[in-house]
Formats: C-alpha cells, structure tokens, sequence
C-alpha cells in the first residue's frame, strides 16, 4: 500500500516563526510536491522535486523555500510565518513518468 | 490559459439517485487526467487516471470517461459514504511533473 507521510496533523505557530513541514514516503518514488488548499482557490503548487537536491519552483513558491536531501524525505519551510499562510498543506508523491501522485494526510497549519 | 473546471460546484442526491460530475479543459496537451476524492479535513485519495479519448475506468459504483474536452465520473446508485469532494486534474505537455486541479464538485449523498 501507497504510503506519503506528513509529520503533524495540526500546527499553530507564532507570527515570525520558522516553521518546518515534514513529509516522507515508502515508494521510491522520483517525484515529490507540495501544496496549499484554500477554500475557493483549490489546491496550488508551492514547489516540487524531481530528484535529490533538485526543486523546481511551483505557482506559489514566495515565503516558502523546500530542502530534499534523500530521495524518501521532502521538507517545506516557512522561513517567517505570516497569518496568510494559515492553510491546509498536502505532501504527494508520484513515480517518473506520466503517473498519479499519492497525498498524504495533509497538516492544517494556523499562524497566529 | 489552460484551465481545468468542475461543475457543479455541489451536488446534493438522494441514496440510490445516480448521476454526473462534470471536468472540462481548455489545455493543449494533455498528458493524463486524474480522478481524486477527499474527505473533509484529509488528503485527496488517487481514484482513476485516464490517458485518451474513448478511455473508461471503473470502480464499485463510480465510472471515470474521457473525451477530448472533458472527463465524467458518473456515480451510480450512490450511498452516503460516497458523500465526498471529488477533484479532478490534468497534466499537460511540458508540465509533465505538475497536476493542474480544478476547484471540485461537493457531492452530498442523502439516506
């Protein structure tokens, strides 16, 4: 079974925080995304990585940066955490190729 | 601008009331198109991919089509646990890493 695992369910963190967002999966899959979900704007691409050390910038990349160090281990930093970055966020993995990606569990985060 | 759209935008059936969701595209390009369900509060679940015009896939009570501007996923005799966001995405040529998603139709199955 498919399996993308986010770090925390739930986070609340202080305006001005660095705020790090774990995600790991068990696929050995090549490819590895990040989202935000927003009510009314669906689901936009912050960044996503194709290979170790390789990342590509996605629709909505500013205040984020993304670190990939091993192939299983994707990481979505919030460098200075601003109330307009409280959102749902989504992890996925897909294999190479022309393939679905897999979601994990998502990590509702509030800045207050 | 390539755009992906869902409609309706919410649903409500009563049990056993079959019926379609709708996922257009004006994309040149299209690499596959995906199928997804999401609870409230969880990440979206893989359902279907298609690849071609003609393409059908199907699965318990739900059937995922693909024609050159849009994609059905008819739901048959629905029950409640069918109550769910459905989302629908496209990939495109020169994009082949990205998902391109629409906003997804709420569907509300009454017992």
């Amino acid at each position: 079974d498919v399996k993308v695992t986010q770090s925390s369910r739930y986070l609340v963190k202080r305006t001005g925080e660095k705020v790090f967002l774990e995600c790991v999966q068990d696929m050995d899959h090549e490819n590895m995304f990040w989202y935000r979900q927003d009510p009314g704007l669906g689901l936009r691409l912050i960044y996503f990585s194709y290979d170790v050390k390789m990342k590509e910038k996605g629709d909505i990349p500013e205040g984020y940066s993304v670190s990939r160090e091993k192939k299983e281990r994707f990481s979505l930093i919030l460098e200075s955490a601003s109330t307009n970055q409280t959102s749902m966020y989504l992890c996925a993995s897909s294999p190479k190729g022309i393939r679905e990606a897999f979601f994990g569990q998502g990590t509702r985060l509030t800045v207050v | 601008e390539d755009q992906v759209t869902q409609s309706p935008e919410a649903l409500r059936l009563q049990e056993g009331e079959s019926s379609s969701l709708n996922c257009s595209y004006t994309v040149s390009g299209l690499r596959g198109l995906f199928w997804y369900r999401q609870d409230p509060g969880k990440g979206p679940e893989f359902l279907f991919t298609l690849y071609s015009a003609g393409e059908e896939k199907e699965k318990e009570r739900l059937k995922a089509t693909l024609t050159k501007k849009e994609s059905f996923l008819h739901i048959t005799a629905p029950k409640p646990e069918d109550s769910a966001t459905y989302l629908c995405a496209v990939r495109l040529h020169g994009s082949a890493r990205q998902l391109t998603f629409g906003s997804g139709t709420q569907l509300t199955v009454l017992p």
